[in-house]
């Protein structure tokens, strides 16, 4: 069965420093997702991206973060000066719809990232 | 502000027996509610998908229940087995928007 793969596992970053984080959604999903889980807490919405476009942004995805669909296969989100805050689990998804529609979302299973 | 509030926050049970969590939504306007099962360390995995005509769906010994009129639904796991020891989530989605909404979770645990 078809997944969705991230890289690295874990990343360890020095505070101020640039992170990206690597993402291979399922190869004929539309839908491209992003979100953060802090340890211990739930999982919060980042970012959706379709057709080559942010659709929806949460308030806690800032001007520090982008995303970028570079190659038709890859999905990568980028924080440019990392924050102690930032460190958390990290989590890309994929779907054949959106949000709004019955298609389950597949979840890759997660970039952890420590901010030193 | 869209909210997803589970309930219990944790519960232990016996390898075997049955067990019901609880969510409640604010979510409007609604346009589905999902629970997902995420075992520790790896990303969530969906269990069912209900939109606001369905009451009832199953996944093997899961059965989600959902009244759309009180904002509420129940995940149901029959015959616990030691592998079903994990968070359980429950997300609902809005129709004017593409993000999902995520509870809190429950935290279950199979013991022998």
């Amino acid at each position: 069965e078809p997944e969705v793969t991230q890289t690295p596992s874990h990343q360890v970053t020095q505070m101020g420093q640039e992170v990206i984080l690597r993402c291979v959604p399922i190869s004929n999903h539309l839908y491209f997702y992003w979100y953060r889980q802090i340890l211990g807490q739930k999982v919060e919405f980042l970012v959706s991206f379709y057709n080559n476009e942010i659709s929806e942004k949460s308030e806690i995805f800032d001007d520090q973060f982008s995303v970028e669909r570079p190659d038709g296969s890859n999905f990568t989100l980028k924080i440019r000066s990392t924050k102690l805050e930032d460190s958390a689990m990290y989590f890309c998804a994929s779907g054949q719809g959106s949000g709004r529609g019955n298609q389950p979302q597949h979840f890759g299973d997660g970039t952890r990232l420590s901010i030193l | 502000k869209n909210q997803v509030e589970q309930s219990p926050q944790s519960l232990i049970i016996l390898e075997g027996k049955n067990c019901t969590l609880q969510c409640n939504y604010t979510v409007s306007p609604f346009s589905n509610l999902r629970w997902y099962k995420q075992d520790t360390g790896r990303g969530p995995v969906s269990l069912t998908i209900m939109t606001f005509s369905e009451n009832t769906k199953s996944n093997g010994r899961y059965t989600a229940t959902l009244d759309a009129d009180t904002k509420q639904s129940s995940l149901h796991i029959t015959a616990s087995q030691l592998s079903d020891s994990a968070s359980y989530i429950c997300v609902v989605s809005a129709s004017d928007d593409y993000k999902l909404s995520f509870g809190a979770g429950t935290t279950v645990t199979v013991r022998a």
